[in-house]
């Protein structure tokens, strides 16, 4: 069975920094792209980032309005994904997920997501 | 970037209805596209992928369809475990996008 649990949400200043952990089993990690989606209170759906597969030299990708503030890494020998997340704003407060994303099929799994709130 | 438009953005029906959601995009791409169901507090789920493909376990009363730049998502006979927020999400082109939502609600 697919699972995805993550930990790491809290509170946090604005300009600090968090750092969110997704441990996978079930499947093979080192094998899926991986993808971070938040989700502001109330709000629609909006995607982070993404994770390449081992196969596509574990690139990653970014939305606008996160780009050059998070980073997407991995570590396949632990099966997690991480989002480190810097010079937090407000507006970076939400419920983060991490899910494994199909390539061109969409996220097929996600994980319960971890709140994190950015305030003074 | 490849906006996606949902309407409406709320609905309200009843069980056993036939229910329609459009999503539209900004310009033209493959048929990358999915939907997800959202109930309140917890995570999405993958209905329907490449725009008409039904994901593993999801009932057959949910069917996908479009092309290009109108996409549709089709409840046949709405049932009480449906009442919930639909979202599309283009795959064709980074950064992915998601449309705005749709909450469908119990008339």
């Amino acid at each position: 069975e697919v699972q995805l649990v993550e930990s790491g949400g809290g509170l946090v200043q604005p300009g600090g920094s968090l750092r969110l952990s997704c441990a996978a089993s079930g499947f093979t990690f080192s094998d899926h792209y991986m993808d971070w989606v938040r989700q502001a209170p109330g709000k629609g759906l909006e995607w982070v980032g993404r994770s390449r597969n081992k196969a596509n030299s574990y690139t990653t990708e970014y939305a606008a309005s996160v780009k050059g503030r998070f980073t997407i890494s991995r570590d396949d020998s632990k099966d997690s994904l991480y989002l480190q997340m810097s010079s937090l704003k407000t507006e970076d407060t939400a419920v983060y997920y991490c899910a494994r994303g199909l390539v061109f099929k969409g996220f097929d799994h996600w994980d319960q997501g971890t709140l994190v709130t950015v305030s003074s | 970037d490849i906006q996606l438009t949902q309407s409406p953005s709320f609905l309200s029906a009843s069980v056993g209805d036939r229910v329609t959601i459009t999503c539209r995009a900004s310009q033209d791409f493959r048929s990358y596209l999915a939907w997800y169901q959202q109930k309140p507090g917890k995570a999405p789920k993958l209905l329907i992928y490449a725009a008409s493909t039904l994901q593993s376990g999801v009932p057959s009363r949910f069917s996908g369809s479009g092309s290009g730049t109108e996409f549709t998502l089709t409840i046949s006979s709405l049932q009480p475990e449906d009442f919930a927020t639909y979202y599309c999400q283009q795959l064709n082109s980074y950064p992915l996008t998601f449309g705005g939502g749709t909450k469908v609600e119990i008339k």
